[in-house]
């Protein structure tokens, strides 16, 4: 079995402060990807980024950026500069190719405050 | 590419009746997920069609089901609605090679209510 939380449930801040959503996984696999999505208050889910366990690169774009560690089993998103737009429900996902089927953390509900 | 589309965007129905959901994925992905979301229990798998056969399911009651088309199109057909069924149905399809680690891209959902 494969387990993400996201111990975060909502998240208010003043826009331009900087924010952390933080996830951790559980897996016994050895491969297995992660992800973010963004889901602002149109339903959609947005993909934001995919990383694989071998790849524990921190990703870095725009004012996005992702510190992955095997070593806590986490992988947080950071949002440097909050804007408004940032606004929604962020989630944090994993699949492993064992366990072939994507498991989504509950989400973590961002506010940023103009 | 156009991304994925899923009709109708907003659907009620009362208790009884059965409802049917249709999914296009994005152009060339072959992989289709369907994803059950209220807020009491989040997101939930509820199946995976690939090449118009199911590859996955997730624990849901046999009142719903789903089927994938030769051009890819899915539907999803929930029957005998029960008030618990309100939801998001969301429907995400994987790249081209439908490798079950590829990227999700997800549609804009369809909301369901039960009355």
């Amino acid at each position: 079995a494969q387990k993400v939380t996201q111990a975060q449930t909502e998240i208010s801040v003043v826009e331009k402060e900087d924010v952390t959503l933080d996830c951790v996984y559980e897996t016994r696999d050895t491969t297995y990807y992660l992800f973010w999505y963004k889901q602002p208050p149109s339903g959609e889910l947005v993909f934001l980024i995919r990383r694989n366990s071998f790849d524990e690169q921190n990703e870095i774009s725009g004012r996005y950026s992702w510190n992955f560690q095997k070593s806590t089993s986490s992988f947080n998103f950071t949002i440097t500069a909050s804007q408004v737009v940032d606004s929604a429900v962020y989630f944090c996902a994993l699949i492993s190719g064992g366990y072939q089927k994507v498991t989504f953390g509950t989400g973590t509900k961002l506010q940023v405050i103009p | 590419k156009a991304g994925v589309t899923q009709t109708p965007r907003y659907l009620i129905k009362t208790r009884g009746q059965q409802v049917t959901l249709s999914c296009s994925p994005i152009s060339g992905h072959r992989s289709v997920s369907w994803y059950q979301q209220t807020p009491g229990q989040g997101l939930q798998f509820l199946f995976e069609y690939f090449s118009e056969t199911q590859r996955n399911k997730g624990n849901f009651p046999g009142r719903f089901s789903g089927r994938q088309f030769s051009n890819s199109r899915s539907e999803m057909n929930v029957s005998t609605l029960e008030l618990g069924d309100s939801a998001l149905y969301l429907c995400a399809s994987r790249g081209e090679r439908g490798a079950i680690t590829d990227t999700q891209y997800f549609g804009p959902g369809t909301r369901l209510t039960v009355l």
